[in-house]
């Protein structure tokens, strides 16, 4: 089966940087896929990690440790508009069947 | 252009009804998905079609139907409509079944109420 387990609840002010820990067992593993969900907003993609290591793109960062089973989201120079839920999902090795966390909530105050 | 759309957005239903959803996707993409989304935010896996074949099939009671008539849609019939079936469904889409940077392509939701 598949455990994946995120933090609930993030709080961080606006200009900092938050990291978001994603620690996950999985059956298999055929990547990890880090998406962002506005309220009431669908899910948009935001990084892909298949490989250890970071992935960088703009503000956001992505990283993973296959050993380890651990990712993490690293949001720098926050900006309201960050304020969503994050939402870890790992691929199983069949397939392209994503398993989701429950998402953690970030918080950005001014 | 809406990548990946469902309709309808808001659903208010009585218990015991039957509802379909439609979802369309014109990104080109082979394989389609629904998920359901609950109120503690946990989005879960319900089906996924590729190329109109059935590939994943969750624990889902046999109430919910999902038909593709071609590769670009994927809709959900729903029979008997329960109480607990009130949740947000994602219709979603990506290029093919495994393997690669392929992520997949979310609509907007259908958030689905039984009275």
């Amino acid at each position: 089966g598949q455990n994946i387990d995120q933090p609930t609840e993030m709080t961080a002010t606006e200009g900092a940087i938050v990291q978001i820990n994603c620690t996950y067992q999985t059956s298999g593993f055929n990547g990890l896929f880090w998406y962002q969900q506005h309220a009431g907003e669908a899910p948009t993609f935001l990084s892909y990690n298949v490989l250890d290591g970071l992935e960088e793109k703009g503000r956001f960062s992505s990283f993973l440790s296959r050993s380890k089973g651990y990712s993490y989201l690293l949001l720098k120079e926050l900006q309201m508009k960050d304020s969503a839920s994050y939402l870890c999902a790992v691929r199983g090795a069949a397939g392209n069947k994503l398993t989701f966390g429950g998402g953690t909530r970030v918080l950005v105050k001014p | 252009d809406t990548a990946v759309s469902q309709t309808p957005k808001y659903l208010v239903t009585q218990m015991g009804n039957d509802k379909s959803i439609k979802c369309e996707q014109n990104l080109g993409h082979d394989t389609m998905y629904w998920y359901k989304q609950d109120s503690k935010k946990f989005l879960k896996i319900m089906f996924s079609y590729n190329n109109k074949e059935l590939i994943i099939n969750e624990t889902v009671p046999n109430r919910f139907s999902p038909k593709s008539p071609d590769k670009a849609h994927l809709n959900l019939h729903i029979n008997s409509l329960e109480l607990g079936d009130s949740a947000v469904y994602f219709c979603a889409s990506s290029q093919r079944t495994g393997g690669g940077n392929q992520p997949q392509h979310f609509g907007d939701g259908t958030r689905l109420s039984i009275l």
